[in-house]
């Protein structure tokens, strides 16, 4: 089955780290994102990583990957205030030029000054 | 930003009416994916198309439909809408290699569809 669970809402103060946490229940997955939506805006993809990895740094952002249990993680560092957004947790499948993605309902961080 | 542009910005529309979305996909990109937003949720996948065919497509009723063009925009129709077609429609593009092998998907800004 395809799910894709996160926690609702996150409040840090400014310049703590925010940590993010997902599930997901598809062990075919090939990528894991995490994507950054601002109120009336798109999506912002933030950055991802493969199935065969267990972790990813950029710049302040740090992804944790642990495939056993299917709980992926997004790590903010120093959060600031302009960090607050809903932040997706996606996961996709593809075979043959086919790639169908699915996203979580969504994790509300809300920095604090 | 991406490169992937959506028009229009927002559309008001009223039940029973049809509706017809575009999508410009980032330069060198080949595949479109559309997603319904509905408020507060995340984006649903709703279909991909891929060398101007439908090569997938989610749990949506076949009056939600769509085009892909030998410059690889696309459009997404929506036929008979209802008030719960109201939400944030999302185009994503990325590029399919020969192989198989699928890169990343960058969003445009969307369409806020307002069903009244």
């Amino acid at each position: 089955g395809e799910d894709v669970e996160q926690s609702l809402f996150l409040s840090v103060r400014e310049g703590d780290s925010s940590v993010i946490n997902c599930t997901y229940t598809d062990s075919s997955s090939t990528y894991l994102y995490w994507y950054k939506q601002e109120p009336g805006a798109g999506l912002q993809l933030l950055t991802y990583i493969f199935s065969n990895m267990d972790m990813k740094q950029d710049q302040r952002l740090t992804v944790l990957l642990n495939k056993k249990d299917k709980h992926l993680s997004l790590r903010i560092a120093d959060t600031q205030t302009g960090d607050s957004a809903i932040y997706f947790c996606a996961e996709s499948r593809g075979k043959g030029g086919y790639q169908k993605v699915t996203f979580g309902t969504g994790t509300k961080l809300q920095v604090i000054p | 930003e991406t490169g992937v542009t959506q028009s229009p910005t927002h559309l008001i529309k009223t039940r029973g009416q049809q509706v017809t979305l575009r999508c410009s996909s980032q330069s060198g990109h080949n595949t479109v994916s559309w997603y319904q937003q509905a408020l507060g949720q995340g984006p649903q996948f709703i279909f991909q198309y891929y060398r101007e065919e439908e090569n997938g497509r989610g749990n949506f009723p076949p009056r939600f439909s769509g085009l892909q063009f030998p410059n690889y925009s696309s459009e997404l129709n929506v036929n008979a809408l209802e008030l719960d077609d109201s939400a944030l429609y999302l185009c994503a593009s990325s590029l399919a290699g020969t192989s198989g092998s699928m890169d990343t998907q960058y969003f445009g800004p969307g369409t806020r569809l307002t069903v009244l």
